[in-house]
């Protein structure tokens, strides 16, 4: 099983500023990662798959990058709306997730 | 549109049976790997189960073999996830999720129905 690890687990900033995510992986998932986004009560939205290539409908100011085991989630500048918790995930046919960051204001 | 619905959840006692159904529409059923994927309350994301377009092939998350059996009928563009010998840790929200076109990842999400085990 491939695990994913995030840091940190919380991350907390005001709107305007930018905002790194990590996620590591316990092996080389090539660039097979994406990156969701869950809100409070609502499901999960695909945000970045392979890496780096934005999911439909997603704004430019999220940016992916990495590849083998080390992965990284940029926002570039904070909106309200962007508070929220992140996971990144591999895919296989048993595809696993990070246990999420939570992004939240300062 | 594309929409998942996810029917099926509730209270069940441990050792009990519950069937998930998910009903797909705004989309070619048929063409797309699905997956079910649960949440523990207050808790981060789990891959339960995920089967191929024609049915033909299944992967299960070592916690749940031999127990969970997810099963489509492309016909009714609908998922289940049969759920046997149930526990108290099979506690989530469990939701239906349609893969991207090209590999395993998942574009497109249901609510979610919840499964509480607990006597």
């Amino acid at each position: 099983e491939i695990v994913l690890t995030q840091s940190p687990a919380t991350l907390s900033l005001s709107p305007g500023e930018r905002a790194t995510l990590s996620c590591r992986a316990s092996q080389s998932v090539s660039s097979y990662l994406a990156w969701y986004q869950q809100k409070p009560g609502q499901a999960p939205r695909l945000l970045i798959y392979d890496a780096s290539n934005r999911a439909t409908g997603i704004p430019a100011r999220f940016s992916g990058s990495g590849s083998g085991t080390d992965f990284t989630l940029t926002i570039s500048s904070l909106e309200p709306e962007d508070f929220a918790v992140y996971y990144c995930q591999q895919r296989s046919n048993w595809p696993t997730f990070g246990q999420g960051t939570k992004l939240e204001i300062k | 549109e594309v929409q998942l619905v996810e029917s099926g959840g509730g209270l069940v006692q441990p050792g009990g049976s519950l069937r998930l159904s998910c009903a797909a529409s705004g989309f070619t059923f048929s063409s797309y790997w699905m997956s079910w994927v649960r949440q523990a309350p207050g808790k981060g994301l789990e891959w339960v189960a995920n089967i191929k377009q024609d049915g033909s092939e299944k992967y299960y998350v070592d916690s749940v073999k031999g127990r969970f059996t997810i099963s489509r009928d492309n016909a009714k563009n609908s998922l289940y996830l049969q759920m046997n010998s149930l526990r108290a840790e099979d506690t989530a929200v469990y939701y239906c999720a349609r893969h991207t076109k090209s590999v395993h990842y998942f574009d497109y999400w249901g609510q979610g129905t919840l499964v509480t085990v607990s006597s």
